[in-house]
């Protein structure tokens, strides 16, 4: 048990460019949650994962981000066209199942808009 | 809505003397609590849970937190603060339609001093 991967782990891009995240969760775990969380603010979540199914998206999530998990074990998130306001930590957690099962975090990435 | 307001945002202490890190939360019913831990360059990392079983729920690394329905509060404590536990410590509900989403306060910076 490597524990959950993010890369990378900081990223910096320019106004309007794209912007891809990946996220390797703990293996066996069945559930994925993204999360971003600004300075100075608890982590909001974003949206998560049942294998490969998206189950929920957050109202946050705006049309320019799109999350996948294509063969239910990494995931990626993608930002289109970002924005200054788009500068964030971004987490990802993995849990084996549902409930109060414990989320294990990644370190995250930090992205950076100039 | 499902919240939780953490009353402190720093909270300085010195090592050996107890820690007290205060979280109330609003809900319609018995919620699901926890409190994590985030330390700097690392992924967050769950201390302990309350999940409707003892009130006086146990942790790792000596924290506990006692669940009280007539305060609405969560508060974490420790006896005596070590200076390894200086780091950034979010208490979170999960939300009742959904218990896989957690909802993080806004976090508590606990400095510990020698």
């Amino acid at each position: 048990d490597t524990g959950v991967s993010q890369n990378p782990r900081h990223k910096i891009t320019k106004r309007g460019q794209n912007v891809t995240f990946r996220c390797d969760p703990i293996s066996e775990h069945n559930r994925l949650y993204w999360y971003r969380q600004t300075l100075g603010q608890g982590p909001e979540f974003l949206t998560y994962f049942q294998n490969e199914a998206q189950l929920e998206k957050s109202r946050l999530l705006s049309d320019r981000f799109s999350a996948e998990r294509p063969k239910g074990s990494f995931s990626t998130l993608e930002i289109q066209r970002t924005e200054q306001g788009d500068s964030a930590m971004y987490l990802c957690a993995s849990s084996l199942g549902q409930g109060t099962d414990e989320q294990y975090f990644g370190p995250g990435t930090r992205l950076t808009v100039t | 809505a499902q919240s939780v307001t953490q009353l402190d945002s720093h909270v300085s202490v010195s090592e050996g003397t107890p820690v007290l890190l205060r979280c109330n939360y609003s809900s319609s019913y018995s919620p699901s609590l926890f409190w994590y831990v985030q330390h700097p360059n690392k992924g967050l990392q769950l201390l302990l849970k309350y999940t409707s079983a003892a009130t006086l729920v146990k942790g790792i690394n000596g924290f506990e937190a006692e669940f009280k329905k007539s305060e609405t509060s969560f508060h974490l404590t420790k006896p005596s603060a070590h200076m390894s536990d200086a780091a950034e410590y979010f208490c979170v509900v999960s939300d009742p339609g959904n218990t896989d989403k957690l909802i993080f306060g806004t976090g508590t910076r606990l400095q510990v001093f020698p």
